[in-house]
């Protein structure tokens, strides 16, 4: 399985502080991919970052990715409001490894 | 709006009743998903099509049936559901299988 498991459960910041979180997995991947829920949106894909990437950054979106420690992380940079969601990140493998998602991290931005 | 649509958004049915969600992707896409949420769990991947053939089946219990006519479109067929089935069911789909996901809004279903 490519649970990945999100760390810490719940996050509480002040809005326009720098919010990271963390993904653990087990076994190797080709890809791992960050989600964000909320009520408003639904569920939303917000990165992809490959196996041979060690960065990558889209608009506030930095990840992160080891793979020698089988880990990624995800900073929300200036947050706002609207980033209280739950996130969720889910590693995958080209082959026949079962997508599954861990229970996220609860983030909370105070106005 | 993310290019997937699911019908209806909600849903009230009885243990005995049967009933059909669909999912519909105006993406283009190869592979498309079922998962179940429900409060407090984590999501569950339910069944997953890839150029219409069922590549997953994650110990679904009989009672949920799955169907994929073509890349566009998704069913889940419902027949003699239990009330711990009440959940958000989320439809899905990607380029191709593992790779980035659309999800749709989900169906609301809650089994009296």
């Amino acid at each position: 399985s490519q649970q990945g498991e999100e760390d810490p459960q719940a996050l509480s910041i002040q809005e326009g502080e720098n919010a990271t979180m963390n993904c653990s997995y087990k076994t190797s991947i080709n890809n791992l991919q960050w989600y964000r829920q909320n009520s408003g949106r639904g569920l939303v894909h917000l990165i992809l970052i490959r196996s041979n990437e060690r960065e990558k950054h889209s608009g506030r979106l930095r990840v992160t990715l080891d793979t020698s420690k089988k880990s990624s992380s995800l900073l929300i940079t200036a947050s706002r409001a609207a980033d209280t969601a739950s996130y969720f990140c889910v590693g995958s493998n080209f082959g026949n490894e079962k997508l599954t998602f861990g229970t996220g991290t609860r983030l909370t931005i105070i106005p | 709006e993310t290019g997937v649509t699911q019908t209806p958004r909600h849903l009230v049915m009885g243990m005995t009743n049967k009933k059909s969600l669909k999912c519909e992707q105006h993406l283009g896409h190869n592979a498309m998903y079922w998962y179940k949420q429900s409060a407090k769990k984590p999501l569950e991947l339910m069944f997953v099509y890839s150029l219409e053939e069922r590549v997953e089946n994650n110990s679904v219990p009989s009672r949920f049936s799955p169907e994929c006519p073509n890349s566009s479109h998704l069913f889940l067929h419902l027949h003699t559901l239990q009330p711990e089935d009440s959940a958000l069911y989320l439809c899905a789909s990607s380029q191709e299988y593992a790779l980035e996901q659309y999800f749709g809004p989900g169906t609301r279903l809650t089994v009296t």
